[in-house]
């Protein structure tokens, strides 16, 4: 079953707008990772946060972790067009489960 | 590093054949890899994990017999869709667990596109 519920499930946006999602999720984890996938393609990992950890950066992605909300977002700053993709979130613990996904599109 | 390939990377076929898809961790050794399976428009779901040397575990729902998983050494799983049918195609993905890690990464493959005629 998948463990992950992200929304919103599609965003649209004018490019330089800042984009987030949302991924919640039921039961303990060690670590939550988002991805990105283009559409018909495979998976590209984009960051992992530690459930010790309650944010992180890696270029123009901020990532933020609740666990007491068993929660977390993905901000990506000063969108462009390249950035239309899916974005998953996905817990890990002994398993690995994904989250539903949001399609963003960002608009030129 | 920690590089999964995926072969084929599609993949067309009869109904009621057989399709093998083979899923390789390039330059680390993973004991446990998993198998997931992706519906246009939609997430990836789960089908089994994989552990080198034993049986697989399924998910609920998944029906083992269907989907045969072999993970016979600590750089190869390999997924055989028995008897497909045109519901069975999908993308699938695997993804490998570095050995060596105890922070639960996984790094995916490419996927292989699945479509049954």
């Amino acid at each position: 079953s998948q463990q992950g519920e992200e929304d919103p499930q599609a965003l649209s946006i004018q490019e330089g707008e800042n984009a987030t999602m949302n991924c919640s999720y039921k039961t303990s984890i060690n670590n939550l990772q988002w991805y990105r996938q283009n559409s018909g393609r495979g998976l590209v990992h984009l960051i992992l946060i530690r459930s010790n950890e309650r944010e992180k950066h890696s270029g123009r992605l901020r990532v933020t972790l609740d666990t007491s909300k068993k929660s977390s977002s993905l901000l990506i700053t000063a969108s462009r067009a390249a950035d239309t993709a899916s974005y998953f979130c996905a817990t890990a613990g002994n398993q690995f489960y994904f989250g539903t996904g949001t399609s963003l599109t960002v608009i030129p | 590093g920690a590089v999964v390939s995926q072969h084929p990377s599609w993949v067309i076929c009869k109904s009621g054949t057989s399709v093998k898809i083979e899923c390789r961790s390039l330059d680390f050794q993973a004991t446990t890899m998993f198998w997931y399976r992706q519906f246009p428009k939609q997430s990836l779901m789960l089908m089994a994990t994989s552990n080198e040397g034993s049986k697989a575990t399924y998910e609920q729902g998944v029906e083992k017999d269907k989907f045969l998983i072999n993970h016979a050494s600590l750089t190869l799983s390999t997924l055989t869709v028995t008897s497909a049918h045109p519901e069975d195609s999908s993308f699938y993905i695997c993804s490998a667990r570095e050995t060596a890690l105890s922070s639960y990464e996984q790094y995916f493959g490419p996927g292989t596109r699945l479509t049954v005629t």
